[in-house]
């Protein structure tokens, strides 16, 4: 049984730049949420999507975006990027209907701006 | 608002000794609650939650963990500690807000140290 995957494992991008960063569920889920984990910090949500729409989003900015596919994987867009948006993004899966069940994560892009 | 607190940045313990690893909580109404471990260049590993029933709730890998209303708590735990154990702990809440989406709300994270 497939876990959360990501891709890809490491990013080096310039500030101002764009990068597109995958994620594909744990089989038999149907829902993504997307968290960034600065460095010493725990994780912050920044949104989540279910049945191709954005559910919920967290306190990031409009240069965060994300799109979820037919086949439930999801992509997380960041435009214009910042020295700050230096971290690890981590993805996660669920059920939309396990609303008490635990998330399972993937093992996270590091994403570095220079 | 809903917040958790992990008050210690790292906790040290010898291995075969017990450790505790400390998480307090505020939410409004009935927390839902989590602990995640997380090893270098790794993701996130679910070890147990609480959601309602017992108060000792045991999880993954011999951890359990102990929910106190009173006090707001819900320290993780282990009778004997390994040095596998070495990693970065993070408490979560359910956000309550998030109506049902399940977004989690994480502490700060402590580096738990098991020296031989």
């Amino acid at each position: 049984d497939a876990g959360v995957t990501q891709s890809p494992t490491h990013l080096i991008k310039t500030r101002g730049q764009q990068v597109t960063l995958r994620c594909s569920p744990k089989s038999g889920h149907d829902t993504v949420s997307w968290y960034q984990q600065a460095l010493g910090q725990g994780p912050q949500f920044i949104f989540q999507y279910y049945e191709e729409e954005e559910r919920q989003r967290g306190n990031f900015p409009d240069r965060f975006s994300g799109h979820q596919f037919p086949n439930y994987s999801s992509e997380l867009n960041v435009n214009a990027l910042l020295l700050g948006d230096s971290a690890l993004y981590l993805c996660a899966s669920s059920l939309a209907a396990g609303f008490l069940d635990e998330q399972y994560f993937g093992p996270g892009t590091r994403l570095t701006v220079t | 608002a809903q917040s958790v607190a992990q008050p210690e940045d790292q906790v040290n313990v010898a291995e075969g000794n017990p450790l505790t690893v400390k998480c307090t909580y505020s939410v409004s109404g009935n927390p839902y609650l989590f602990w995640y471990v997380q090893y270098p260049n790794r993701g996130l590993q679910f070890l147990l939650k609480y959601i309602t029933g017992d108060n000792l709730v045991k999880g993954s890998y011999g951890f359990e963990a102990e929910f106190n209303k009173s006090q707001t708590s819900f320290h993780l735990k282990k009778p004997s500690a390994l040095v596998s154990d070495s990693a970065l702990y993070f408490c979560a809440v359910r956000d309550r807000g998030s109506g049902n989406t399940g977004k989690l709300i994480f502490g700060q994270g402590t580096t738990l140290q098991v020296k031989p």
